[in-house]
């Protein structure tokens, strides 16, 4: 399986400011035939499922607000969310899909400072 | 807008099978390329993928849980569904089921999900 470590554990950051995350890959996650990073990262909030907020490691799922980016390739992945909102307050997973099982990082949990 | 919505009994007793179904609606779980998931998450921890389903009755299962997973589908009541044989206390999670646009894809819908305590 493909280990997907996060850090940090956890993250606290004023209104406002930047908000970076990072993810690690065991493996590449690059698939060489389309150039595409199979990786995303989910935001879950108390008390409910995964949202889907990025795919192809920097593809924004349709409504997901412009302050949240991803990049990186290859085994080094970044989530940033350029000026962080209170309602930005969730734990943070990257997942890949590259092969099966599809994994997910351990978390990072986003508080606000 | 799909929607799914997972059902089952909320406890279980230890070495019994656990079983749940998701009920899809707003789309048909026959629409093509879509794959179904069971995804677990125990109580404060992160996210375990269980296994996956194609409306043909494909399966894929993670390996750590294969030897006392089944995941099938009945596609004339738009539904699928998740068994868990022999639980223990570590399968107390809550349950997820999700759809995906293809195999190797992210999930995009999820369910609520379902809190499953394994206690006797």
């Amino acid at each position: 399986d493909i280990v997907m470590t996060q850090s940090p554990d956890s993250l606290a950051v004023s209104v406002g400011e930047r908000a970076t995350i990072n993810c690690k890959s065991s493996q590449s996650v690059l698939y060489s035939s389309n150039n595409k990073n199979y990786l995303a990262w989910y935001q879950q909030k108390p008390g409910q499922p995964p949202k889907l907020l990025i795919y192809w490691a920097s593809t924004r799922e349709s409504g997901v607000p412009d302050r949240f980016s991803g990049s990186g390739s290859g085994t080094d992945f970044t989530l940033t969310i350029s000026s962080l909102q209170a309602e930005d307050v969730a734990v943070y997973y990257c997942q890949q899909y590259f092969n099966s099982p599809p994994t997910f990082g351990q978390g990072t949990k986003l508080e606000i400072k | 807008q799909l929607q799914l919505q997972e059902s089952g009994p909320g406890l279980v007793k230890p070495s019994e099978t656990l079983s749940l179904t998701c009920t899809v609606s707003g789309d048909s779980i026959s629409s093509s390329s879509y794959y179904w998931d069971w995804i677990r998450q125990p109580p404060g921890k992160g996210l375990e993928w269980i296994g996956s389903i194609y409306y043909s009755g494909s399966t894929s299962y993670n390996p750590s849980l294969k030897s006392r997973v089944t995941i099938s589908v009945d596609t004339s009541k738009n539904q699928f569904s998740l068994k868990m044989s022999s639980v223990t206390a570590a399968d107390t999670a809550i349950y997820y089921c999700a759809k995906k646009g293809d195999y190797l894809r992210p999930d995009d819908y999820w369910g609520q999900g379902t809190l499953v305590t394994v206690s006797s």
